[in-house]
């Protein structure tokens, strides 16, 4: 199994201003992902994240709010641009490692929780 | 896309007594169906998964059963425990290429002693 690590875990930003998450993975993963997480809802896939190349977004999430890269096969960045209070959630980090072709394991990071004032 | 439906959102057993969680889904090309448990404050781990070439699989107390023609699928918890308190979610990966995964609204499940 995969150990995902992201940073930071909590953050408190103000309106406006934008933060960038990072997220470590231990070993070579095939594909990653960035789910947003609201207090007590279900996890909402953001995007998935590809390697050199552009990300690719789910409906309802853009690049430019949203920009994330992925320059190799262990590490990944989301950032979430001009905040505001509605921005306020957990991100997760995901990482899924599968040798054949079909979908594997999906190992989750512990989350950047973010509040917007 | 892919929709997932989970039921119920709350369901509170003694211990000791079985919990059923039920998820239905749309696509029926789907082919991967995970749950994932999550405590408070913590990342979703994964428990348990099904292919779509498997009806029915079982670690100890936890088993998921597979009904493609249904297009649903059920998490059993057995001689449930105080520690199995936690939200649970099931999940789908649409088929063909697909691999990102769909999850569902969650149940929180309340385990009394």
């Amino acid at each position: 199994s995969a150990v995902i690590s992201q940073k930071p875990s909590r953050d408190i930003c103000q309106r406006g201003t934008s933060l960038t998450i990072q997220c470590q993975v231990d070993s070579q993963v095939t594909m990653m992902f960035w789910y947003r997480q609201q207090p007590g809802q279900s996890l909402t896939l953001i995007a998935t994240a590809n390697q050199g190349s552009e990300a690719t977004y789910e409906s309802g999430f853009v690049i430019d709010k949203f920009p994330i890269s992925r320059p190799n096969l262990t590490f990944s960045t989301l950032t979430v641009s001009n905040m505001s209070p509605e921005d306020s959630s957990i991100y997760l980090c995901s990482g899924e490692t599968s040798g054949d072709g079909a979908a594997g394991e999906l190992f989750f990071g512990e989350g950047s929780r973010l509040t917007v004032l | 896309g892919e929709n997932v439906e989970q039921h119920p959102s709350t369901l509170s057993v003694q211990e000791g007594d079985s919990a059923v969680i039920k998820c239905t889904y749309s696509d029926s090309a789907s082919n991967y169906f995970p749950w994932y448990k999550q405590e408070l404050g913590k990342r979703p781990q994964l428990i348990i998964d099904i292919r779509s070439n498997v009806g029915e699989k079982k670690d100890q107390r936890i088993a998921v059963t597979l009904n493609k023609t249904a297009k649903h699928f059920s998490l059993h918890i057995t001689e449930t425990q105080p520690e199995d308190s936690a939200v649970y979610f099931c999940a789908s990966v649409e088929g063909g290429s697909a691999r990102q995964l769909t999850f569902g609204s969650g149940t929180q499940l309340t385990v009394l002693p």
